[in-house]
């Protein structure tokens, strides 16, 4: 079935450094990723969505200089968290939509945590 | 492998009726099982659950874990239109990794 992959699962960096996480799919082709947050009690926030080949879609309240998202392939989207600080650790996941077909389904990553020392 | 299954994919009901979404997976290190609903943005969360035979309970909705049979059930009772939404089951596995399963879509028809 269709996987959706996220690279790296953990990553521990220092103040002020930029961290790139991947979000793939691996046997289909998504013209549409999603980027979370997870917040305490589980709750998730959309931050943006990602469309291949053009600009993304942020949420209201969320830096677009400060969170860098490029989908440059139709397998492939990258989240960029600049500049990194501690308020930045967080649990991030991204999904990715499938296109075409009787019907439209998301898979979503397992998830990258970021923690910000 | 871990993994996720919901079943099924898709349901339409009537006002009133009652649903039972299913959950089953494939665990190496059970953490906590997950239901979330989601309808336009980001999902919502639902329930959380780590032992079985508990049943937690939120208005019409209410879920239950069976560690032995590896599933969960979310029911809704007395469905209305706005229970109408993707209902998602996600497994917390060793690693604080997350593995989703795709969703039963629900539709509840006045």
């Amino acid at each position: 079935g269709a996987v959706v992959s996220q690279h790296p699962s953990w990553v521990i960096c220092k103040s002020g450094t930029s961290v790139k996480i991947e979000c793939r799919s691996l046997d289909f082709q998504a013209t549409t990723m999603f980027w979370y947050r997870q917040f305490p009690k589980q709750s998730l926030m959309l931050m943006a969505t990602s469309n291949e080949g053009s600009k993304a879609t942020y949420e209201q309240g969320v830096e677009k200089d400060k969170f860098l998202i490029n989908h440059a392939s139709l397998t492939l989207s990258t989240l960029t968290v600049t500049s990194a600080h501690p308020e930045d650790s967080s649990f991030y996941i991204c999904s990715a939509r499938t296109s075409g077909g009787i019907q439209e389904t998301q898979y979503f990553g397992p998830g990258t945590r970021l923690l910000v020392l | 492998e871990d993994k996720v299954v919901q079943s099924p994919l898709s349901l339409v009901v009537h006002e009133g009726d009652t649903v039972t979404l299913n959950c089953s997976y494939e665990v190496t290190n059970f953490r906590s099982l997950l239901w979330y609903k989601q309808e336009k943005k980001a999902p919502t969360f639902l329930f959380m659950l780590t032992s079985s035979g508990i049943e937690k309970k939120s208005g019409r909705l209410s879920s239950i874990l069976d560690k032995k049979e590896l599933f969960s059930i979310l029911n809704i009772t007395a469905t209305q239109t706005g229970d109408s939404a993707v209902y998602l089951c996600a497994l917390e596995g060793g690693g604080n990794q997350f593995y989703f399963g795709t969703g039963t879509s629900l539709t509840v028809i006045p």
